[in-house]
């Protein structure tokens, strides 16, 4: 069975600053999906950043970045250059082709001005 | 291009009731994932439906069920409400299984009294 880990229930970062939030998981699977998405306030939740488990470069999406250690089993998210409207809850989860998407408790984040 | 909908956006019933929570997917996508999210918690999965048929529900008891129709939108029933119903219920859509990309509705917040 699959199972996603956020040990950081809340963080706050200053506006302009850098923040990595953690994520562990585990699976047996070979093949799989991992995510982060971000719910805003509003509670629209949108997706911020995807890596295939089969590529050993780290996705990067504008200010948006992750750590993929695939030995560890660790899915770290990095926020660079902090915006306010990065305020949000931070939910990693992992997938696979065939089977639903397990995602983690979240990590409550506020971006402070 | 539309998103994913859901109705009704809130929900009011009295425990004992049923409820019924509709969701229609963006266009082309074929699989719907129901969630649960109670105040202040993670994703709670529920149920996933692809191609009209349910392939995987979460550890949740058999008075939460769903279908999904023709034109791939779904609908979610909950029999006999209880208190601890009460949650935002989000449904999400994708091109099928858990390595592609999930679009959010806004959800259903559904309050039992």
């Amino acid at each position: 069975a699959q199972t996603v880990t956020q040990s950081q229930p809340e963080m706050s970062v200053q506006e302009a600053e850098t923040v990595t939030l953690s994520c562990t998981y585990d699976t047996s699977e070979s093949n799989y999906y991992l995510f982060w998405y971000k719910q805003p306030p509003s509670r629209q939740m949108i997706l911020v950043i995807r890596q295939e488990a089969y590529k050993q470069q780290n996705a990067t999406e504008n200010r948006f970045s992750v750590n993929f250690q695939k030995a560890a089993k660790s899915f770290s998210l990095k926020i660079s250059d902090s915006q306010l409207g990065d305020t949000a809850m931070y939910f990693c989860a992992s997938g696979t082709s065939y089977d639903k998407v397990i995602f983690g408790p979240g990590t409550s984040l506020s971006v402070i001005p | 291009e539309a998103g994913v909908t859901q109705s009704p956006t809130h929900l009011i019933k009295t425990r004992g009731q049923q409820a019924t929570l509709r969701c229609s997917p963006i266009s082309g996508h074929t699989s719907v994932y129901w969630y649960q999210q109670a105040l202040g918690l993670g994703l709670q999965f529920l149920l996933w439906y692809d191609e009209g048929e349910e392939r995987n529900r979460g550890n949740f008891p058999p008075r939460f069920s769903g279908r999904q129709f023709p034109n791939y939108s779904s609908e979610l029933n909950v029999n006999a409400l209880e208190l601890e119903d009460s949650a935002l219920y989000l449904c999400a859509s994708t091109l099928t299984g858990g390595s592609y990309e999930q679009y959010f509705g806004p959800g259903t917040r559904l309050t039992v009294t």
